[in-house]
């Protein structure tokens, strides 16, 4: 497989379940990050990891919880969710964290009962 | 704070039709501006990234071009393939961390 990859595509979750998103980059990069993008809205970036360290929370409510256990994976782990997290999130990676551009998975299209 | 605007929000051409899409943006001081395309159940295509003013990129029908305050994305004699929600984000020196996007231009190419 190339470039990056997310899994699984659709989740349709009750508020109080736990599940997680993963994302697997295939591009040998460094960084990797979590976007929610929201119909008629910009894309939101929640979290930056460079080199597995966490370098960026864009004050993420804590309900959202990212894992980043090598520079391949990252995942979100989910729980307690609000009707409006539904949303399609979105993984990118980049070569570093110095300009390059970032390269986007096809998401997880995610709905809350 | 950094922002993007683009506009129009939505453009509906004929297949031949050439037209542009704009996107103005305020930052502190650019590092870079990206174009992206995104068809509707996809994530973000890369498309261009440019650093300085007066500097264009090309690819197939597309063109993207940087002033100052904006870019434009120059579509010339589009194709219906050419449909889809193109986005813009910019990104500022000394946050390489953060792209900060445009709400997009939903572009409609009509065979």
């Amino acid at each position: 497989e190339t470039g990056v990859t997310q899994t699984p595509r659709h989740l349709v979750m009750g508020m109080t379940n736990k599940k997680s998103l993963k994302c697997e980059q295939h591009l040998g990069h460094n960084a990797m990050y979590w976007y929610k993008q929201s119909a008629k809205k910009p894309l939101e970036l929640m979290f930056v990891y460079s080199l597995e360290e966490r370098v960026e929370n864009n004050s993420v409510p804590s309900r959202f919880s990212p894992e980043c256990p090598n520079s391949s994976h990252l995942f979100l782990h989910l729980h307690t969710l609000q009707p409006e997290d539904s949303a399609l999130y979105l993984c990118a990676s980049s070569q570093d964290l110095r300009g390059e551009p970032q390269h986007f998975g096809d998401g997880t299209r995610l709905s809350i009962l | 704070e950094d922002q993007v605007t683009q506009s129009p929000e939505a453009l509906r051409l004929q297949e031949g039709e050439s037209s542009s899409l704009n996107c103005s943006y305020t930052v502190s001081g650019l590092r870079g501006l990206f174009w992206y395309r995104q068809d509707p159940g996809k994530g973000p295509e890369f498309l261009f990234t440019l650093y300085s003013a007066g500097e264009e990129k090309e690819k197939e029908r597309l063109k993207a071009t940087l002033t100052k305050k904006e870019s434009f994305l120059h579509i010339t004699a589009p194709k219906p393939e050419d449909s889809a929600t193109y986005l813009c984000a910019v990104q500022a020196i000394g946050s390489a961390r953060q792209l900060t996007f445009g709400s997009g231009t939903q572009l409609t190419v009509l065979p």
